[in-house]
């Protein structure tokens, strides 16, 4: 059973602060990674994706992935209170699907 | 900009009931997909399907039929809808290219009495 795995949280972090969300995958086959941001009450959004070693930035957001620990992680600078959201790490293989994980709850107090 | 739209944002069955979901997207996107999302599992994949009749049972099928008829639409049907059934259903489309990311429709939340 491929698995995407994340830490539920909650994280909480102050506001202007950097948060950190982290990610394993176990099918070392995986080709593409994905991060969503998700609102409560709301649908998934795509916030970054990243198909190589090394980090991607985009505004205040930084993908890093490492391949060889199969791992992959969300930074995100200056938090403020609008990013609290559920990030969702996503995961494709190769075919049809991804795989995503359970989630980790991010809190940005005030 | 991509859209996908549900049919229904929140709807309230009875146990027996067939229920049907829908769901439209307008990107001309090959690949289209039902989950369902209950606290603490995550997105869990029902059925998807990658053109136009054609369709491959997820990670949980059971209980759920669905179909695509046009590219555009992609139905979720409940034969028998029972209360472990209650959830929140989301569906997505994509391209098929590796790289492609998914985007979802705004969902809609099931209660089954």
């Amino acid at each position: 059973q491929k698995e995407v795995e994340q830490n539920s949280g909650p994280l909480s972090v102050p506001e202007g602060a950097i948060a950190s969300l982290n990610c394993t995958y176990s099918d070392r086959g995986s080709q593409s990674f994905f991060w969503y941001r998700q609102y409560s009450g709301k649908s998934p959004e795509l916030i970054m994706s990243i198909y190589s070693n090394g980090d991607k930035e985009d505004g205040r957001f930084t993908a890093q992935l490492n391949k060889a620990s199969q791992y992959v992680s969300l930074l995100i600078r200056d938090s403020q209170p609008s990013d609290s959201a559920t990030y969702l790490c996503a995961v494709k293989a190769g075919g049809f699907k991804t795989i995503f994980g359970a989630g980790t709850r991010l809190f940005v107090k005030a | 900009d991509v859209k996908v739209t549900q049919s229904s944002r929140y709807l309230v069955k009875r146990t027996g009931e067939k229920v049907f979901l829908e769901c439209v997207q307008d990107m001309d996107h090959e690949n289209m997909f039902w989950y369902r999302q209950d606290p603490g599992l995550g997105l869990r994949l029902i059925y998807f399907s990658y053109d136009v009749k054609m369709k491959e049972k997820g990670d949980i099928p059971e209980g759920y039929s669905v179909s695509r008829e046009k590219k555009e639409r992609f139905s979720l049907i409940l034969e028998s809808a029972s209360t472990n059934q209650t959830s929140m259903y989301l569906c997505a489309s994509s391209f098929q290219k590796l790289t492609d990311t998914q985007y979802f429709g705004p969902g809609t939340r099931l209660t089954v009495l």
